[in-house]
């Protein structure tokens, strides 16, 4: 079946570092998406990418689908504290009835 | 607008006992889907359910069944709780293929 590792599994990084985590999939991808995840919170959507090689910003956060859709990043700028959270990307199937498969999740800690 | 609503919060069960969740998609979305979340680890794809029929599942036991009603409203339900069921279980509602919102989750504990 489809598998999505996401590396790093851990990042501590000083306030006002940057910040990326890497995505990728056994299978070519139709969409992904990310996800934030608070502690104790429950994951809130943040984008959908779709098209090979697509690049969206959102203020500080930079995604990246790759060119063979089998990939994709996020990168953050400068983080704060309030970045604080697991990061989940998660892959769209080619199939007719989409399923989304999560990511292993990169855990971020930012240390003021 | 109310976003996608779960219930109950939390739950404790027994070995061997039976639980339904319930879930309540954000207006205007037609597909639900439910997710086992373990601690420290990404959502698990159990099953979808767009039209009142389950229509994509992950890989999970027969004991794991849900439902879709008129209103979009859903239903998991597990037999046979084993101590390994312990999760956080998220329901996720979405418009076809677009982005999900997810619910606050269900705890269940398995005792």
């Amino acid at each position: 079946g489809q598998q999505v590792m996401q590396i790093p599994q851990y990042q501590h990084v000083q306030e006002g570092e940057d910040f990326t985590t890497y995505c990728n999939s056994s299978t070519t991808l139709s969409n992904i998406q990310w996800y934030k995840q608070r502690p104790g919170g429950h994951p809130v959507f943040l984008i959908q990418l779709v098209k090979s090689g697509e690049v969206k910003k959102q203020k500080r956060l930079t995604f990246q689908f790759g060119e063979a859709k089998k990939n994709s990043s996020l990168h953050i700028t400068a983080t704060q504290t309030t970045d604080v959270g697991t990061y989940f990307c998660a892959g769209g199937d080619s199939g007719g009835y989409q399923k989304v498969t999560f990511g292993t999740g990169t855990k971020l800690q930012v240390i003021p | 607008d109310a976003g996608v609503t779960q219930s109950p919060t939390h739950l404790i069960k027994t070995r061997g006992q039976q639980v339904t969740l319930r879930c309540s998609p954000k207006s205007g979305h037609d597909t639900v889907s439910w997710y086992q979340q373990a601690l420290g680890q990404g959502p698990q794809f159990i099953f979808q359910y767009y039209e009142e029929e389950e229509r994509q599942r992950g890989n999970f036991p027969d004991r794991f069944s849900g439902h879709q009603f008129p209103n979009y409203s859903s239903e998991l339900n597990v037999n046979a709780l084993l101590l390994g069921d312990s999760a956080l279980y998220l329901c996720a509602s979405s418009l076809l293929a677009h982005e999900q919102y997810f619910g606050p989750g269900t705890r269940l504990t398995v005792t």
